[in-house]
């Protein structure tokens, strides 16, 4: 069983760039969420995708946005980026069928850093 | 609205000595899941344990146990006989309502010394 990756594991971009990061799920889960986690916090939840339309949003601005593809892969993007976006992105995929008991498995994030 | 407490920022034990880590969460709804998550250095969350509001039951994997009291709304993490390995992150995590997205703690820092 295949699980998570992220890609890539580290990003350095300037101020006002915009950056993707991508996402392939663990086999078998059809719903990718992201999620923001600055340094010394918790995660916190920006967008979920379940069959390519976004099925639930944190509270992010619309300058980050997301897509999911039909193999369940899933890419975030954000525009416009400011220095305190700074920080370690994380995908997880899981599958809806258990609906609130469905278990978040995480990739090894992305770790982007904004000068 | 949910929220999940983790009052204990840092944890320093010795070798062998059993540690308890806090988890107080908040939600209305009366259907809920609660989750623990290791993050090692590596950065990576590892999925520990899942509970459902319905099972009040404690549970044993190993050398780890959780205790969850819905009366104190609460969900302790307890690892016995610690090991070095056991340094990480630890998060505390709710799932409820018709929200999809898990809310995390603020994590503890659990460091085990040799």
């Amino acid at each position: 069983e295949t699980g998570v990756t992220q890609s890539p594991t580290h990003l350095i971009k300037t101020r006002g760039q915009q950056v993707t990061l991508r996402c392939s799920s663990q086999s078998g889960h059809n719903t990718v969420s992201w999620y923001q986690q600055a340094l010394g916090q918790g995660p916190q939840f920006i967008f979920q995708y379940y069959r390519e339309e976004e099925n639930g949003r944190g509270n992010f601005p619309p300058r980050f946005s997301g897509l999911q593809f039909p193999n369940y892969s899933s890419e975030l993007n954000v525009n416009a980026l400011e220095l305190d976006d700074s920080a370690l992105y994380l995908c997880a995929s899981s599958s809806p069928a258990g609906g609130l008991r469905e278990t978040q498995y995480f990739g090894p994030g992305t770790r982007l850093l904004v000068l | 609205a949910q929220k999940v407490t983790q009052a204990q920022t840092e944890i320093s034990v010795v070798e062998k000595e059993d540690v308890t880590l806090d988890c107080v969460y908040e939600t209305r709804d009366t259907t809920y899941y609660l989750f623990w998550y290791k993050q090692p250095p590596s950065g990576e969350l590892v999925f520990l344990i899942r509970r459902n509001s319905f099972d009040e039951q404690n549970e044993i994997s190993g050398r780890y146990s959780w205790n969850f009291q819905k009366s104190t709304s609460s969900f302790n993490f307890t690892i016995t006989a610690s090991q070095v390995v056991d340094s990480a992150v630890y998060f505390c995590a709710l799932n409820s309502g018709s929200a999809r997205q898990l809310t995390f703690g603020s994590g503890t820092q659990l460091t085990v010394l040799p």
